[in-house]
């Protein structure tokens, strides 16, 4: 089963508003980290925290890290619509003594002129 | 571009056969990842390769199997097709055997099996 479940499944609001994902695991994690998808294209990295820190932020994103509910979010603040795309969260864990990076389902985010 | 090269883009092909999926590392970068990504199972890991040897194994079928050659490009064969391989497959590197660092991806080849 996926590591990491996301939250809401879809997302819509208007540009310029603030969008918020979040994402829950379920085991111990090395780190968390975010990716956006295009519509049918590659995975792009936006943003890695480790599992000792609280707080990451880059440019118009931050990403939080509760390790106590093994949750973490993304808010992309000030929303553009090229901001349009899905969202997925990824947990670089050692699972069955290997090392691996689980991805959740996604938040599909849509960004309305 | 990422830095990641994967060939074919798209691929369209009969049950029953067998196809073969390239990806041409980022330079530099020692380990491979494969992913598949379908409408109901979303993205289901793979394999994972590292300077040429198998690290890690997913949800990786029988009837498929990978490897990484000495120039670290990795191929994913894919055999015996079913309706059901249709997905789109990605491949991924990083500098280091784990994910302490982020992954970059290619754009994938998009595989439908008629």
């Amino acid at each position: 089963s996926q590591q990491g479940e996301e939250d809401p499944q879809a997302l819509s609001i208007q540009e310029g508003e603030n969008a918020t994902m979040n994402c829950s695991y379920k085991t111990s994690i090395n780190n968390l980290q975010w990716y956006r998808q295009n519509s049918g294209r590659g995975l792009v990295h936006l943003i890695l925290i480790r599992s000792n820190e609280r707080e990451k932020h880059s440019g118009r994103l931050r990403v939080t890290l509760d390790t106590s509910k093994k949750s973490s979010s993304l808010l992309i603040t000030a929303s553009r619509a090229a901001d349009t795309a899905s969202y997925f969260c990824a947990t670089d864990a050692t699972l069955q003594g290997a090392q691996k990076l689980v991805f959740g389902q996604g938040t599909r985010l849509t960004i309305n002129p | 571009d990422s830095g990641v090269t994967q060939t074919p883009k798209h691929l369209i092909t009969a049950t029953g056969q067998r196809v073969t999926l390239r990806c041409s590392p980022r330079s530099g970068d020692l380990s491979v990842y494969w992913y598949q990504q379908s409408l109901d199972q979303g993205l289901q890991f793979l394999i994972q390769y590292y300077n040429g040897e198998e690290r890690a194994k997913g949800n990786i079928l029988e009837r498929f199997s990978a490897q990484q050659f000495p120039d670290l490009h990795s191929e994913l064969n894919l055999s015996s097709l079913e309706l059901g391989d249709s997905a789109l497959y990605f491949c991924a590197s990083s500098t280091r055997g784990g994910g302490a660092v982020g992954y970059t991806f290619g754009s994938g080849t998009r595989l439908t099996v008629v």
